[in-house]
């Protein structure tokens, strides 16, 4: 069965810090790695990332992803108490299989 | 328009009631998903419409139907639920495979809460 794992579950950092977040997989037929950010309702889309070793920059976030050692990254430097959210991360199955589940999640907080 | 559209934003039922949610999106997107959160936990899937076809029920209790009249609604019908079904319910959806996965867009959500 496919398996995605985040960690930590939970972070608390002051503003300014730099955070890491992780996200391990075990799946057949790998195709691409999703991050999303939930704040109050809806997550909303980070980065896909499919090539092992190429960095996605998004302002202070970017993430990286290893096919190799099956886990990827998501660094957020600079911290504000805006990036204050859950972080989802989420591996889809083989292709032609829509189903897209979650990781545990990374209940990140920004302490100002 | 990169928006997908739920209604309501919150509901509150009783356990005789019948009800439905709404989800609406306009981006040509051929998958459409429903989730259901409970606090605290990731979004669990629920159902996936590909094409307009069921093509994932994650076991979904038969009190929760869900329907897709067109590519571009989705429906979740709610009959005789119970208090442990109240969660945020969420609406995606996500372009072809062929972009390498569904990067799928969320809708704001239903809160529902059973009474």
């Amino acid at each position: 069965e496919d398996k995605v794992v985040q960690s930590p579950l939970s972070l608390v950092v002051h503003e300014g810090d730099t955070v890491t977040l992780n996200c391990s997989y075990e799946v057949t037929n790998f195709r691409s790695l999703l991050w999303y950010k939930q704040e109050k309702k809806a997550p909303t889309f980070l980065f896909m990332l499919t090539s092992s070793g190429i960095e996605k920059k998004s302002g202070r976030l970017s993430s990286i992803l290893d096919k190799k050692e099956l886990f990827s990254i998501l660094n957020i430097t600079a911290t504000q108490t805006g990036d204050s959210a859950i972080y989802l991360c989420a591996v889809p199955p083989n292709f032609g299989n829509e189903k897209l589940t979650f990781g545990t999640g990374t209940r990140l907080t920004i302490i100002p | 328009d990169t928006e997908v559209t739920q209604t309501p934003k919150h509901l509150v039922m009783g356990m005789t009631n019948k009800k439905s949610l709404k989800c609406e999106q306009h981006m040509g997107h051929r998958a459409m998903y429903w989730y259901k959160q409970k606090a605290k936990k990731p979004p669990e899937l629920m159902f996936v419409y590909s094409y307009e076809k069921l093509s994932i029920n994650e076991s979904v209790p038969s009190r929760f139907s869900p329907e897709c009249p067109n590519s571009s609604l989705l429906n979740l019908h709610l009959h005789a639920l119970q208090p442990e079904d109240s969660a945020l319910y969420l609406c995606a959806s996500s372009q072809d495979w062929g972009q390498g996965g569904p990067q799928a867009f969320f809708g704001q959500g239903t809160r529902l809460t059973v009474v």
